[in-house]
């Protein structure tokens, strides 16, 4: 079974300062990790993902994760918040051995205070 | 361009109405998917189909149908059996394959009058 727990529901940061948003996962087999991103009243777009090849995954718009297996985390990070960065994250779980049917977590809302 | 095309994006439905929300893709992938998000909330799979002429019920599935006659098309029926349907659908797709990546239509709005 696969479960994903985004620890923060809000996050909020001033425009220039670093982001962490934080992902914790289970699975029974070894896992496709994913960040989405949704702006307002729009579909998720993808930022990143990770497939079992790098542990550190760069993506669009300079985020990037780490996967950390000994952890169970995937941690979205970005050094210097922008204000278009304010929207919604989602991190997502999908099992290789399973039937590829991912798993959402329930969203972080990023706040980009000026 | 190839992608997730949702219609329409808003949608009134009275009270004992049912009501169809399209998607279709061109990305000639194997899996679609129906969510409902709620304001506020994560996503919660409604339908899920893996293949042609097959589908399967997510978490949420009552008061919803759905088809899969074509590979590209996947429409949801929200009937007057769901109580609450007022939300944000959001339909998706992706290849039946490891390390899979969904793509996502721009989703549509349904609320109830």
């Amino acid at each position: 079974a696969q479960s994903v727990t985004q620890l923060d529901s809000h996050v909020s940061v001033s425009e220039g300062t670093p982001v962490l948003l934080r992902c914790n996962y289970s699975s029974s087999y070894s896992p496709s990790l994913f960040w989405y991103v949704q702006h307002p009243n729009k579909g998720l777009q993808l930022l990143l993902k990770y497939t079992s090849a790098a542990t550190l995954v760069k993506g669009i718009n300079g985020f990037e994760a780490e996967f950390k297996k000994s952890e169970t985390s995937f941690h979205l990070t970005k050094p210097s918040a922008h204000m278009s960065d304010a929207a919604e994250y989602f991190c997502v779980v999908s099992e290789s051995g399973g039937s590829y049917i991912p798993t959402f977590g329930r969203g972080t809302s990023l706040i980009v205070h000026p | 361009d190839g992608g997730i095309t949702q219609s329409p994006k808003y949608l009134f439905r009275k009270e004992g109405q049912n009501v169809t929300l399209s998607c279709e893709q061109n990305l000639n992938h194997d899996a679609m998917y129906w969510y409902r998000q709620d304001p506020g909330q994560g996503l919660r799979l409604i339908y899920y189909s893996q293949i042609v002429n097959d589908f399967q019920k997510g978490d949420i599935a009552e008061g919803y149908s759905v088809s899969r006659e074509k590979k590209e098309s996947f429409p949801l029926t929200v009937t007057s059996a769901q109580k609450n349907p007022t939300a944000f659908y959001l339909c998706a797709s992706s290849p039946q394959a490891i390390g899979n990546t969904i793509y996502f239509g721009e989703g549509s709005w349904l609320t109830v009058v």
